[in-house]
């Protein structure tokens, strides 16, 4: 099963409008990043959540960590078309020799439409 | 200040071959991480490479190695190819190594017939 889970799949919202997307963990969140990829591209870093109820803000996008719920939101004020892409959650979670390894969740595809 | 660049873009192979891809992160960065994203299982890691020793490695079949030389540029091979090795192979670099902000290169594409 999946170790990070997102939720919607995909969404599509009229320019102006504001979003929300959900990262769900199978285990306690000690950290989570928010990275954004473009089709067919490379992973944009957005954001990195440590603290449980940490809260972080760049331009119109912010992020959230409830680590009790194990759970963080990414909610997007008064979307605009360069809002699009596709956003991805990834945390920190336990490897070999105790080492980490940094696992994704498969990504929340925004569509804004103007 | 160059970032992550991973050779070829594309590739196309057919089944049974083998492929090396590459990675050059930024420089100054240590730490060289690769994943495999495909439309069904998302982006799933291979594994990392810090000062040429492998740190870790994901759940992936031994036909998936990699290599990390002294100048921190990597290398991943995929040996006997099959039509589900078809996907999009992206190497991130950073610092340190563990889960740290991640730059990622634009990626590879393998498509395999």
């Amino acid at each position: 099963s999946q170790e990070l889970e997102q939720s919607p799949q995909s969404l599509i919202v009229q320019e102006g409008k504001n979003l929300t997307i959900n990262c769900t963990s199978s285990k306690t969140l000690y950290g989570l990043y928010w990275y954004k990829q473009k089709y067919g591209e490379g992973l944009i870093f957005l954001m990195m959540l440590q603290k449980g109820g940490e809260e972080k803000s760049h331009e119109k996008i912010t992020a959230k960590l409830d680590e009790k719920k194990q759970q963080s939101s990414l909610h997007i004020t008064a979307s605009q078309p360069s809002h699009a892409g596709i956003y991805l959650c990834g945390a920190g979670l336990s490897g070999e020799g105790g080492s980490e390894k940094l696992v994704f969740g498969k990504g929340t595809k925004l569509t804004v439409n103007p | 200040k160059a970032g992550v660049t991973q050779t070829p873009r594309y590739l196309i192979k057919t089944r049974g071959q083998q492929v090396t891809l590459s990675c050059s992160p930024i420089s100054g960065h240590r730490s060289v991480s690769w994943y495999q994203q495909t439309p069904g299982q998302g982006l799933q890691f291979l594994f990392e490479y810090f000062s040429e020793t492998q740190r870790n490695k994901g759940n992936f079949p031994g036909r998936f190695s990699g290599r990390q030389f002294s100048n921190s540029r990597s290398e991943m091979n995929v040996s006997t190819l099959e039509l589900g090795d078809s996907a999009l192979y992206l190497c991130a670099s950073s610092w340190v190594a563990g889960h740290e902000k991640l730059f990622f290169g634009s990626g590879t594409q393998l498509s395999v017939l």
